[in-house]
């Protein structure tokens, strides 16, 4: 099963507009991690949050993480018809048999020009 | 460039075929992994490799097997081809620097019919 679960699972906003998505997931984690997927493409790591941090900056992208309320949330600054694409949390957790990431299912991001 | 390289980038398979999946990935890390990704949903994890020599199951594991070939190598088998796994397969490895995330192949889109 998915460890995560996303909101909204749809956005479509007009460039210019910032973008808020936002993540819920189940188990204790190390870190949190975003990705893109451009349509047909390969996912692209974004930003990663450690679970001792609550917030977190990369340019126009800003990250934050309740570990009490298991969510995180991705915000996009003045958004471009270029950010249109899915985008999805994931939660690393490290084991005895090596760290794994467990994915949510997606918001799907389109940003009209 | 450097990055994790999968072949083929398409395939059709008749149900009850075979075929194996390739990886390779020249950034020296320690873990790989394989990850299914059905429409509408995130990525499922298969099998990984958290180094050299050892394997793990994932999420979801039945009808699959892998070996680590060497550092570099990982690769995914389908023993008697489903429609079931008719999905797109993901490779990806993680380095052992843990403020970094995971790097993803390009996909390989997979049919069984």
């Amino acid at each position: 099963s998915q460890q995560g679960e996303e909101d909204p699972q749809a956005l479509s906003i007009q460039e210019g507009e910032n973008a808020t998505m936002n993540c819920s997931y189940k188990t204790s984690i190390n870190n949190l991690q975003w990705y893109r997927q451009n349509s047909g493409r390969g996912l692209v790591h974004l930003i990663l949050i450690r679970s001792n941090e609550r917030e977190k900056h990369s340019g126009r992208l800003r990250v934050t993480l309740d570990t009490s309320k298991k969510s995180s949330s991705l915000l996009i600054t003045a958004s471009r018809a270029a950010d249109t694409a899915s985008y999805f949390c994931a939660t690393e957790s490290w084991e005895t048999s090596g760290s794994r990431l467990t994915f949510g299912e997606g918001t799907q991001l389109t940003v009209n020009p | 460039n450097a990055g994790v390289t999968q072949t083929p980038k398409f395939q059709v398979l008749k149900t009850g075929q075979s075929m194996t999946l390739q990886c390779a990935q020249d950034m020296n890390h320690n873990s790989m992994y394989w990850y299914r990704q059905d429409p509408g949903m995130g990525l499922r994890l298969i099998y990984y490799s958290a180094s050299e020599g050892t394997t793990d199951k994932g999420e979801v594991p039945n009808g699959y097997n892998v070996s680590r070939l060497n550092k570099r190598e990982f690769s995914l088998r389908l023993e008697s081809a489903a429609p079931s796994q008719t999905s797109v397969y993901f490779c990806a490895s993680r380095g052992a620097d843990t403020l970094y995330g995971y790097t993803f192949g390009s996909g390989t889109r997979l049919t069984v019919v």
